[in-house]
């Protein structure tokens, strides 16, 4: 079935980094744009960033960019968050979440990964 | 980029409807029909009931609609069931290559 595994997430310190991972399977990954959503404790879900299909293209949020990085490896089914310079305000479960429609953006996100949380503190 | 705004809570008992709003600006609901709408129960991952506006993923009963008129977009549940109790989020497209999310409604079936 159509899944996505996040993994990654832990305990960092302010100003240090962390890389989260996300394994896709049971789909072409390399038809469908993927993005992060992130969800603060007791929260909110707040878009992160999308990659497209192939790679080429990266958007991101005000909040984040400079800071984090979207990628992705076809050959390998796996979607990446480098996030760096990490704020107590980053602190949240962040999920991937598969496009719903193949080589589109913005039509829904469809499935999701359960998540993985980061915890930014001292 | 400013969240969609929702009312916090939304109640109904079962079998009633209940219609739970979104309102955006014309930069983004008014604006795109990529609107789309989630339900999240407590510790699972959001799923999606309705994109583009109206439409349904298969396998998400038709007791699920969407709508939009203007800068709002809604979400009626009808024939409320037990398990429809959840917290519900929309999204829409915000134009220049972002997402944007709605702060959340949490529905309580009586």
């Amino acid at each position: 079935q159509v899944q996505l595994v996040e993994s990654g997430g832990g305990v960092v310190q302010p100003g240090r980094s962390l890389r989260l991972s996300c394994a896709a399977s049971g789909f072409t990954f390399s038809s469908y744009s993927v993005h992060w959503v992130r969800q603060a404790p007791g929260k909110g879900l707040q878009w992160v960033a999308v990659i497209s299909y192939d790679g080429s293209s990266k958007y991101y949020a005000d909040s984040v960019r400079g800071r984090f990085t979207i990628s992705r490896d076809n050959s390998k089914n796996m979607l990446y968050l480098q996030m760096n310079s990490l704020r107590g305000e980053d602190t949240a479960v962040y999920h991937c979440a598969r496009e719903q429609r193949d080589f589109d953006y913005w039509t829904g996100y469809d499935p999701w990964g359960q998540g993985t949380l980061v915890t930014v503190s001292s | 980029q400013s969240a969609l705004t929702q009312p916090p809570s939304a109640s109904g008992s079962p079998g009633q409807s209940v219609t739970i709003s979104c309102t955006g600006t014309s930069s983004d609901i008014g604006y795109y029909n990529y609107v789309s709408w989630y339900q999240q129960h407590p510790g699972k991952a959001p799923k999606l009931m309705i994109y583009e506006v109206s439409k349904r993923p298969s396998g998400v009963p038709d007791r699920f609609s969407g709508s939009k008129s203007g800068n709002t977009a809604s979400l009626t549940v009808s024939g409320l069931q037990a398990d429809d109790e959840a917290d519900y989020y929309c999204s829409s497209y915000a134009g220049s290559n972002r997402g944007v999310f709605g702060g959340g409604t949490k529905l309580t079936v009586l």
